[in-house]
């Protein structure tokens, strides 16, 4: 969507080190989710926030720390400690009541 | 724990072809259900979702998709695909958790 930035869009890592990953959105939307998309997998949620300064751990949270400071950024940091980062991430928006989510453009990380 | 199963994980298929996607889910209480897009280099895009009434809900670009609570499926359907339609198509459900869940993702490619 027009509305939210996901950067870089492609991003390399070395082993032991951190990288992070940035979502921006403009669309005043409350929640944010990050995923993991592998393939015949599907989309895995890692941290979401419904709320600026509040997130939970998703289904595959280990690995992985996230920051809700704005309401419009919602970084994902994917640590030394994540043993297959090797990925798609999405990052998505979503705003109050039944409204469903919508989706950037993804960054693809792979490790060297 | 609340999942969703896409039956055909890969489905090839000649232009004018009738395309249906299973999808069926494990909960049993309310649903909000989604069908989303991913052409390829893209990202995903909501491509019909249900949350109550009529159960028989149409989307963008010919496609639909029908409830049916009693199967706890959610499948989607277009009479005749075209070359452009090749994508992967991902089933999500969100139960009573708040959280979307995915299914595994099907590939369709669609042959001219």
């Amino acid at each position: 969507d027009g509305g939210i930035t996901q950067s870089p869009k492609y991003l390399f890592r070395k082993e032991g080190q951190n990288v992070t990953l940035s979502c921006e959105q403009n669309l005043n939307h409350d929640a944010m989710y990050w995923y993991r998309q592998d393939p015949g997998q599907g989309l895995r949620l890692i941290y979401y926030s419904q709320i600026v300064n509040d997130f939970q751990k998703g289904d595959i949270a280990e690995g992985y720390s996230v920051s809700r400071e704005k309401k419009e950024s919602f970084p994902l940091t994917v640590t030394s400690a994540q043993k297959n980062p090797t990925a798609f991430y999405l990052c998505a928006t979503k705003d109050r009541g039944n409204q469903p989510q919508h989706f950037g453009d993804g960054t693809r990380l792979s490790i060297l | 724990a609340q999942s969703v199963s896409q039956h055909n994980h890969h489905v090839i298929l000649s232009e004018a072809a009738s395309l249906e996607l299973g999808c069926n889910y494990s909960y049993g209480g309310t649903v909000n259900l989604f069908w989303y897009v991913q052409y390829p280099g893209q990202h995903l895009q909501l491509l019909l979702k249900y949350f109550s009434g009529d159960p028989l809900v149409k989307g963008i670009k010919g496609f639909e998709a029908e409830f049916i609570k009693s199967k706890f499926s959610f499948n989607l359907r277009k009479p005749s695909v075209q070359w452009s339609d090749t994508a992967e198509y991902f089933c999500a459900v969100k139960g009573n958790t708040g959280k979307l869940i995915f299914g595994q993702g099907t590939t369709l490619q669609v042959k001219p």
